[in-house]
């Protein structure tokens, strides 16, 4: 069966700091991947996906960047954090393409810059 | 630009009771769509979907309808419980375009 781990659970990081978040997916081959945020009142924001390796998209310009080194391996970086930064990072991973795609989350990253 | 709005932030139901939270989108496009629930510190999962050839799915006591010219769908839980409560997310995609989210409804089923 598919599972998905991503690490750490909960991360203090100060102002300006760099940020690296990892997620990796087993028990599948090629999925989509994606990166969503939770901040508070603005839902899930979805802010990289990728389709393959070294295949990024970026939905949101802000001062994070995500790179795909692996199939089934997705990192979010930073190399200054901001507090606008803080919030509830999820890792999701998908598989398909031709629509009716599910998301599968991992159990998320609560990020506090201060 | 809010493609998909979930207009009530918060609903209080009690237990027994039918719970319906709403969703309302904006892009015609949209083909399918879904329901997630989510807890405190945890990550979404999936509830229910629907395809927009459909006007109504159900698995248990959840029942998801869709209403294509009203571009609104809703989510009735019947009986409602207490482990219901969680905040529930609808999401809409078209294509092979990534899932769009709602800013969620928090569900307070009171025992």
């Amino acid at each position: 069966s598919q599972t998905i781990h991503q690490w750490p659970a909960t991360l203090v990081q100060p102002v300006g700091s760099p940020l690296s978040l990892e997620c990796t997916v087993e028990g599948t081959s090629n999925p989509n991947l994606y990166w969503y945020r939770q901040a508070a009142g603005r839902g899930l924001q979805l802010l990289f996906y990728s389709v393959g390796i070294g295949q990024i998209s970026s939905e949101v310009p802000q001062n994070l960047s995500a790179s795909r080194p692996q199939d089934r391996q997705f990192i979010l970086s930073s190399k200054k954090l901001l507090l606008s930064d803080s919030g509830f990072y999820l890792c999701a991973w998908s598989v398909g393409g031709g629509g009716s795609e599910k998301l599968f989350f991992g159990s998320g990253t609560q990020l506090s810059v201060l | 630009d809010q493609q998909v709005k979930q207009n009530s932030p918060s609903l209080s139901v009690q237990e027994g009771r039918i719970s319906i939270l709403n969703c309302d989108y904006t892009n015609s496009m949209f083909d399918y769509f879904l329901w997630y629930k989510k807890y405190p510190a945890e990550g979404p999962t999936f509830l229910i979907s629907i395809s927009s050839i459909k006007d109504k799915n159900e698995d248990g006591r959840f029942t998801v309808f869709l209403n294509k010219s009203a571009k609104h769908l809703s989510l009735h839980i019947v009986p409602s419980q207490p482990g219901d409560s969680a905040v529930y997310f609808c999401a809409a995609s078209w294509g092979n375009t990534p899932l769009v989210f709602g800013k969620g409804t928090r569900l307070s089923v009171i025992a």
